[in-house]
């Protein structure tokens, strides 16, 4: 079956560590995205990414890092420049869903949750 | 300015009824999509409903409806005979087609619960 995979699911860090979040998929689209999810919040753009070796800053690119080297995966790095990484991330890529132009429709993966000790 | 607004924090629904959660948005892009999410305690993101801003009939899929009010810039989620596992959160999103980027603009959420 055809979806993301994120891990891992829980990640512990201690203070001043980089962490890397994993995420794959095989759904042969494109575009790749990485959200962050606070307590009471909605979802928060990290970076984007439309095609191999292109990627661009979200709303909170801060203290993050991304590589997109093949088009199934997109890994996020949480450096020790993050002042707040303790979140739930969710990877997300999109695709046609094709019963109307322009409903693309973004396939999110399971998530990660990472706290900071 | 917030692009999304979900102004119920909670709701609560007797189960086989229905339950109306509301969404509002702002935009001055004329091409743009709605989307509705759900987000179950496992924490990951189920698409439940489309409305692009040119449909000229509400969307519908199964028990989910979508009541598209687009002078009133408002979106609401109408879902049919709640069942137990429809508590969950749900987010309301939207799509700026003309600014590109494939990007979607999430809502705060509301959560739902369904009282047996």
């Amino acid at each position: 079956d055809g979806g993301i995979t994120q891990s891992p699911k829980y990640l512990f860090r201690k203070e001043g560590q980089n962490v890397t979040l994993s995420c794959e998929q095989n759904l042969n689209h494109d575009a790749m995205y990485w959200y962050r999810q606070d307590p009471g919040q909605g979802l928060r753009l990290i970076y984007y990414s439309q095609i191999v070796n292109d990627f661009q800053k979200g709303d909170i690119a801060e203290g993050y890092s991304v590589s997109r080297e093949k088009k199934e995966s997109f890994p996020l790095t949480v450096t020790s420049a993050q002042k707040n990484p303790t979140a739930f991330y969710l990877c997300a890529s999109i695709g046609d869903r094709g019963y109307e132009s322009g409903a693309n429709v973004l396939t999110f993966g399971a998530g990660s949750r990472l706290t900071v000790l | 300015a917030q692009k999304i607004t979900q102004t119920q924090p909670g709701m609560f629904v007797q189960e086989k009824e229905a339950v109306t959660l509301d969404c509002t948005y702002d935009t001055s892009d004329p091409s743009y999509g709605l989307f509705w999410y759900k987000q179950p305690s496992s924490g990951e993101m189920i698409f439940l409903i489309y409305q692009g801003s040119y449909d000229q009939q509400n969307a519908t899929e199964g028990r989910y409806s979508l009541n598209f009010q687009k002078a009133r810039k408002s979106a609401n989620l109408v879902i049919s005979a709640s069942q137990l596992g429809d508590s969950a959160m749900y987010f309301c999103a939207m799509r700026e087609y003309q600014t590109g980027a494939n990007n979607l603009f999430f809502g705060t959420g509301t959560r739902l619960t369904v009282i047996p």
